[in-house]
């Protein structure tokens, strides 16, 4: 079955350390995200991508590293630059055919990260 | 740029019993709008979306949403919940670009 495959489930981390989430999908699609989610604030975009090689920052990038070297793959970096890294990580893809704004979004079931 | 308010935190709602869950956006044209829902520990799934046409729509688990322009509202409703729907529910915007605004989420709880 096709899907988004995000690993690890749980992640637990000492402060200063840096972390790599994994963020795979064999739907064939273009376009790839990560989202942070905190409790109440809903989903925040970290970085998104739209083809292989190429990526732009979201809305709260600061902390955050991404590559995108293959098209099923995009892991994303919590760094020790980010202040308050504690929160649940949902990775997502989509197509990009038709109007940007229409695509519809798959996501994996997300990472926890917890900063010991 | 495009935003979105659900005003109901939570919502507490008997087995049986209708549910509406409020979505206001905010956006100069006419938006994409979504309603996804998420199960604890889990990713999102899409529940329905409108981007033209009939103000109604239908989504998966008997779900249906309307379009109001005259009010930038996406309302969710559904006439009889099941236990099983008890999650959180998020309503989302799309506009001009890639990415998605999604509200804060509104938590619905089911009693039996």
């Amino acid at each position: 079955d096709g899907g988004i495959t995000q690993s690890p489930k749980y992640l637990f981390r000492k402060e200063g350390q840096n972390v790599t989430l994994s963020c795979e999908q064999n739907l064939n699609h273009d376009a790839m995200y990560w989202y942070r989610q905190d409790p109440g604030q809903g989903l925040r975009l970290i970085y998104y991508s739209q083809i292989v090689n190429d990526f732009q920052k979201g809305d709260i990038a600061e902390g955050y590293s991404v590559s995108r070297e293959k098209k099923e793959s995009f892991p994303l970096t919590v760094t020790s630059a980010q202040k308050n890294p504690t929160a649940f990580y949902l990775c997502a893809s989509s197509t990009t055919k038709g109007r940007t704004g229409a695509n519809v979004l798959t996501f994996g079931a997300g990472s926890r990260l917890t900063v010991l | 740029a495009q935003s979105v308010t659900q005003p109901d935190i939570h919502i507490t709602v008997s087995e049986g019993a209708s549910l509406e869950l409020r979505c206001n956006y905010s956006y100069g044209a006419t938006p994409y709008l979504f309603w996804y829902v998420q199960s604890p520990g889990q990713g999102l799934q899409l529940l329905l979306k409108y981007f033209s046409g009939d103000t109604l729509v239908q989504g998966i688990k008997g779900f249906e949403a309307e379009f109001k322009r005259s009010q930038s509202s996406f309302n969710l409703r559904k006439p009889s919940v099941h236990w099983s729907d008890a999650a959180e529910y998020f309503c989302a915007v799309g506009a001009d670009d890639y990415k998605l605004s999604f509200g804060a989420g509104t938590t619905v709880t089911v009693r039996a």
